[in-house]
């Protein structure tokens, strides 16, 4: 069975330029979640999904950051513009509704100039 | 954001040493996990802990889940080349929907 996959696995931006990062979560898994990860630092969550409803996205900064997951499968996670504080591993991760593990993808490591 | 406090850092040992991290917490969790994540890789579970003072085994791994369930520990026994990574654990206040706060993490190489 195919794990969490996330495009791209590299992205190089200069400030100010929107980006755009996408993941398809395992197949049956209602709940998705976008983490960042700083370098030298654990994941941070930035939102959650239940099927395509956000039900928790208070740690995700609105002014720049959006996401979405339309038809409750796959997800889009952008940032416009993007800031050289924005350079991160943006990762993904999705969880069957009856157990407690959280699947994570490889993550897209984004770099700003 | 909230970060645990996981020690140590960073650990030097030779094939066969075993090892010990540990993580705490200024808050209470009622499910501890500890996950590593390999260069390039998300995150993999290793072991979760549900009750308070839980002792629980995966091969060579052992995790406790502290008594006043604001910490936890990992041991692994007998390092093996493929344990060189980092390791996080993770607390989290209720199953499944709850959010994941992360510790520091603690990275692993093991010396020739």
């Amino acid at each position: 069975e195919a794990g969490v996959v996330q495009s791209p696995r590299y992205k190089i931006i200069e400030k100010k330029q929107p980006v755009a990062f996408w993941c398809n979560p395992i197949s049956g898994h209602n709940t998705l979640y976008w983490y960042r990860q700083n370098l030298g630092q654990g994941p941070e969550l930035l939102i959650r999904y239940e099927n395509e409803e956000a039900v928790d996205d208070s740690q995700l900064p609105k002014d720049r950051f959006s996401a979405e997951r339309l038809k409750g499968v796959d997800s889009t996670l952008k940032i416009q513009p993007a800031e050289l504080g924005d350079s991160a591993v943006y990762l993904c991760a999705s969880r069957e509704d009856s157990y407690n593990e959280q699947f994570f993808g490889p993550g897209t490591r984004l770099t700003v100039l | 954001g909230q970060q645990l406090n996981q020690s140590p850092q960073s650990m030097f040992i030779q094939e066969g040493e075993d090892v010990s991290m540990n993580c705490t917490s200024s808050s209470i969790f009622n499910t501890w996990l500890w996950y590593k994540q390999d260069p390039g890789e998300g995150p993999v579970l290793l072991i979760a802990l549900y009750k308070a003072g839980e002792l629980t085994s995966n091969g060579r791994l052992t995790a406790q889940f502290g008594i006043t369930r604001k910490d936890s520990f990992l041991n692994i026994s007998a390092s093996i080349p493929s344990d060189v990574g980092i390791y996080f654990c993770a607390g989290q206040s209720n199953f499944g929907n709850e959010k994941l706060t992360f510790g520091t993490g603690t990275r692993l190489t093991i010396i020739p």
